[in-house]
């Protein structure tokens, strides 16, 4: 069971727009900085969103972030078949001074 | 450019150990926290804990404090991780990734490829 709560899996049609929800608390979400990581099968995860909303070079800006109190919130628009993946939020939790994965989400494009 | 490089597949012994390495090029070893990350089969994605390679200061999740050791060689630019007292629990696939050298510091920016630990009798 993950500090952080994403929805196991979220769908859409190709060219549609889909948020993907991370949950979490006053402790880790609410006072530092949210990551996103999209892991294709067999793959190392990969950076897509950094300290909330900043996208590293090579991101398109298909991919957006955004954080709200103890929630943030991906974002991609124009979906691609490629982006069928697994996505994770990510962030440090001061109470237990350690790293916080999501359980993950998976990406359907119908 | 960055690159981690991860040593191969281990298959282990219940009760035993396993130490992974992650080879770096391409940037400063000591400007950066280096963290280890697990992956059991089909599951998600787990922090275990870094290494402030500058200081070989570490953290760890308390489920992992006692039978985990993260060290680094910084003359040759490699981190590693020693998981002792192994069982078919451990049995994932692990991941090195860099992140910035701050406390709270979560964006983990570079990957290895990762090392398949599986763990059998």
């Amino acid at each position: 069971q993950s500090v952080l709560t994403q929805p196991p899996s979220v769908s859409a049609a190709p060219e549609q727009k889909v948020t993907i929800s991370c949950s979490g608390g006053s402790s880790n979400i609410e006072y530092n900085y949210v990551s996103w990581y999209q892991q294709l099968p067999g793959t190392a995860p990969k950076l897509l969103i950094y300290d909330n909303n900043k996208r590293p070079s090579g991101i398109p800006d298909r991919f957006s972030g955004s954080k709200s109190g103890t929630s943030a919130t991906l974002a991609i628009t124009g979906l691609q078949t490629g982006d069928e993946a697994d996505y994770y939020c990510a962030t440090w939790d001061t109470s237990l001074s350690a790293g916080l994965f999501g359980g993950g989400t998976k990406l359907t494009v119908l | 450019q960055v690159q981690l490089v991860q040593s191969g597949a281990e298959v282990r012994k219940p009760g035993a150990s396993v130490k992974v390495s992650c080879k770096t090029s391409g940037f400063t070893f000591n400007a950066h926290y280096m963290n280890w990350v697990r992956q059991a089969p089909g599951q998600g994605l787990e922090w275990m804990g870094r290494i402030n390679p500058n200081s070989g200061t570490t953290n760890y999740v308390q489920k992992f404090q006692d039978r985990i050791t993260m060290t680094r060689d910084t003359s040759i630019s490699t981190a590693y991780m020693e998981v002792r007292s192994l069982t078919s629990d451990d049995t994932a696939v692990y991941f090195c990734a860099r992140s910035p050298r701050y406390l709270s510091s979560s964006n983990f920016d570079y990957w290895g490829q990762g090392t398949l630990v599986t763990v059998s009798s």
